[in-house]
Order: C-alpha cells, then sequence, then structure tokens
C-alpha cells in the first residue's frame, strides 16, 4: 500500500482562477508523476520529476505547471483555468531503486471548470 | 514509441468464473509490463507486474501472461467476486523510455 495523498479530492471553479493541486508522498520516492485521465479513459501524462529542481513535461500537452522543491511535495498550478480543464488528476510517484521502478498513484483530484 | 491497445472497453461475467482482459502493446523493446485496478472515485491501484524476462506471473486470484511473440498481454482473474468490478488498465514501459504509457482500460463488471 502506497502512502501518496492528494488534496482537494473534488474542486469546482470558475474560468479565470489560479489552482494549485497538492501531491505528498511519504515514501522517500525520488520519481513523481502527474497524469490526467478523462472518465473511463486512459491515463496521460502530463509532468514527471525524478528528483528535487527537477521538472519536465510529458507526453500531452498541458497548461499546467509543477514544482518539486522537497522530495515529498509535487504540486500542480494551473494560473488561468479554463473548462478545457475539466478533468481528473492523478498523482503518482515510484522508488527507481526497486528492480520494477513500479508507480503508485494517489486518489486523484476532479476538477471542475465552469 | 510505443501504443497500448486493449481488445474489449467492456467485460461482463458471472460472479465466480474466471475473467481474461487482454492487452496489446506495440513496442518490441518494451521490457517491463503491468496492470492496475480502478475503483469509482479512487486512483489506480497496482495488481501485478511481470518483466520481459518472464511469460507468467502468479499472484492471488491473479495471473499475468507475456507473450512476447505476437506482443500480446492478459490479466487473468480467478472466481471473480463482485470487490473485482473495476476498470483495468495495462501499462508499459521500456528501458530507457522510464515512463509508463497506459492501455484505454477494460471495465469490468460482475454479474450475481
Amino acid at each position: 500500500e502506497a502512502d501518496i495523498y492528494q488534496t482537494p479530492r473534488y474542486l469546482v471553479i470558475g474560468t479565470g482562477k489560479k489552482i494549485t493541486l497538492e501531491c505528498s508522498q511519504t515514501m522517500g520516492h525520488d520519481k513523481m508523476y502527474w497524469y490526467q485521465q478523462d472518465p473511463g479513459m486512459e491515463l496521460h501524462l502530463i509532468h514527471y520529476s525524478y528528483g528535487v529542481n527537477s521538472t519536465e513535461k510529458g507526453d500531452l500537452s498541458s497548461e499546467s505547471t509543477v514544482s518539486r522543491i522537497r522530495t515529498e511535495h509535487f504540486p500542480l498550478t494551473l494560473e488561468s483555468a479554463r473548462p478545457s480543464h475539466t478533468s481528473q488528476y492523478l498523482c503518482a510517484s515510484s522508488d527507481p531503486q526497486r528492480p520494477t521502478d513500479t508507480q503508485y498513484f494517489g486518489p486523484g483530484t476532479r476538477l471542475t471548470v465552469l | 514509441g510505443e501504443s497500448v491497445g486493449l481488445h474489449l472497453p467492456t467485460l461482463s461475467v458471472q460472479e465466480g468464473d474466471n475473467s481474461i482482459i487482454n492487452c496489446a502493446y506495440s513496442n518490441s523493446a518494451s521490457d517491463y509490463f503491468i496492470w492496475y485496478k480502478q475503483e469509482s472515485g479512487k486512483g489506480p491501484q497496482f495488481i501485478i507486474d511481470i518483466r520481459s524476462n518472464m511469460d507468467k506471473r502468479q499472484g492471488q486470484r491473479v495471473t499475468v501472461l507475456l507473450n512476447k511473440t505476437v506482443k500480446h498481454l492478459s490479466l487473468q482473474i480467478a472466481a471473480t467476486q463482485p470487490g473485482d468490478s473495476a476498470v483495468y488498465f495495462c501499462a508499459v514501459s521500456f528501458q530507457g523510455a522510464q515512463k509508463l504509457v497506459f492501455g484505454q482500460g477494460t471495465r469490468l463488471t460482475i454479474n450475481p
């Protein structure tokens, strides 16, 4: 069982607002990831990090930004939310020291932009 | 690159029967394969994984089979229970990419 947390779980917000989705893990994992998922659909990688001060864009273009100042914390920010950002956002982490580098997921944040 | 596809978007089985969920991948260099279960309102939960040096791996009530010749992966769930109802995703990576590519998911429904 992985210890990875996301807040808020649900967020309804108006267009143009700035929002930050929080993700924290207590396992000391170096790698962390953000995925975007529409209901019942596949996960798309939007950001990842290999450690403190390391961030990379994923396969799916996203207007969001991330930061990695501490190992355990990987927040995602949208400067100006739009209805097209409505989706579920999933955070994951993995330990590259393990042979299989398995990713463990948080519960997700369901974002609705009106 | 890599693309991953599932054969069926939905699957219904009777409680107590065995379920088989299939997945196909495109990159013959892929060397790590993983199955996740996602229940409604939750994040994906790790079920079982397998590396390319194996063709079968068993867990509790689950078995993953890997056929590298045809680039096919399957998840078998024995004696399905109502709690097995969820969307199942396969994910694939290859050494050097250090990223997982996910398939579209199969929704498994268990009929009483």
